[in-house]
């Protein structure tokens, strides 16, 4: 059964980059026609979806964000990443990793998120 | 960008029926995709292409699409179905996935 994991720094200081990694196990990541996508959730706020990336290396990105977000994968270690420049306290949330087949489709499986902290 | 509308919170008695709404532009043309969400949990898909039911999800939960709302219903609703509900659709015109604000389903 497809699992995904996230990892990365939990405290992030003002200004910098904040860096997170996904780790697919359990499936085929690199031959499957899939999107991998990064969503967050600030504390006590809603969903908000982030950027994704094909499994082809096209990627998409929330265009609230996008200035700042970069996607990347490596099919080697069956992983993708996150890069999200210039943080601020308004960073600071649950950021969950997900995949979906299409972009019609829903997200039908997730990371157990992780919490990241933007202070000095 | 594309904008979905949820009302903050629905509260219903065991065993009546919830109804949570997701107000969109023309949102009866995409494809609406329901997530329950408890606290300190992962979205879990309850509803997805406007009203397919994941396997292990209770027929109790179905889902409408028309016009500038989709709709999820819960029937017979039960203590355990307490939880956050988020709609979402892909929004071709912005290339972009988009999450509507949220409803916090209460049971009283």
């Amino acid at each position: 059964q497809l699992q995904l994991q996230e990892s990365g720094p939990g405290l992030v200081k003002p200004s910098e980059t904040l860096s997170l990694t996904c780790s697919v196990s359990g499936g085929s990541f690199s031959s499957s026609s899939y999107y991998w996508g990064w969503i967050r959730q600030p504390p006590g706020k809603g969903l908000e979806w982030i950027g994704s990336i094909y499994y082809s290396g096209s990627t998409y990105y929330n265009p609230s964000l996008k200035s700042r977000v970069t996607i990347s994968v490596d099919t080697s270690k069956n992983q993708f990443s996150l890069k999200l420049s210039s943080v601020t306290a308004a960073d600071t949330a649950v950021y969950y990793c997900a995949r979906t087949a299409y972009t019609s489709s829903p997200w039908d499986v997730w990371g157990k998120g992780t919490t990241v902290t933007v202070s000095s | 960008s594309y904008v979905l509308t949820q009302p903050p919170s629905v509260s219903v008695a065991p065993g009546r029926t919830a109804r949570i709404t997701c107000g969109g532009n023309n949102v009866g043309s995409k494809s609406v995709h329901w997530y329950q969400q408890r606290p300190g949990q992962a979205p879990v898909v309850v509803i997805y292409y406007d009203s397919d039911r994941p396997s292990g999800i209770p027929e109790r939960f179905s889902g409408s699409n028309s016009g500038n709302t989709a709709t999820l219903t819960i029937s017979r609703v039960e203590a355990g179905d307490e939880a956050d509900y988020y709609c979402q659709v892909w929004d071709s015109s912005s290339d972009g996935w988009v999450f509507g604000g949220g409803t916090k389903l209460t049971v009283l």
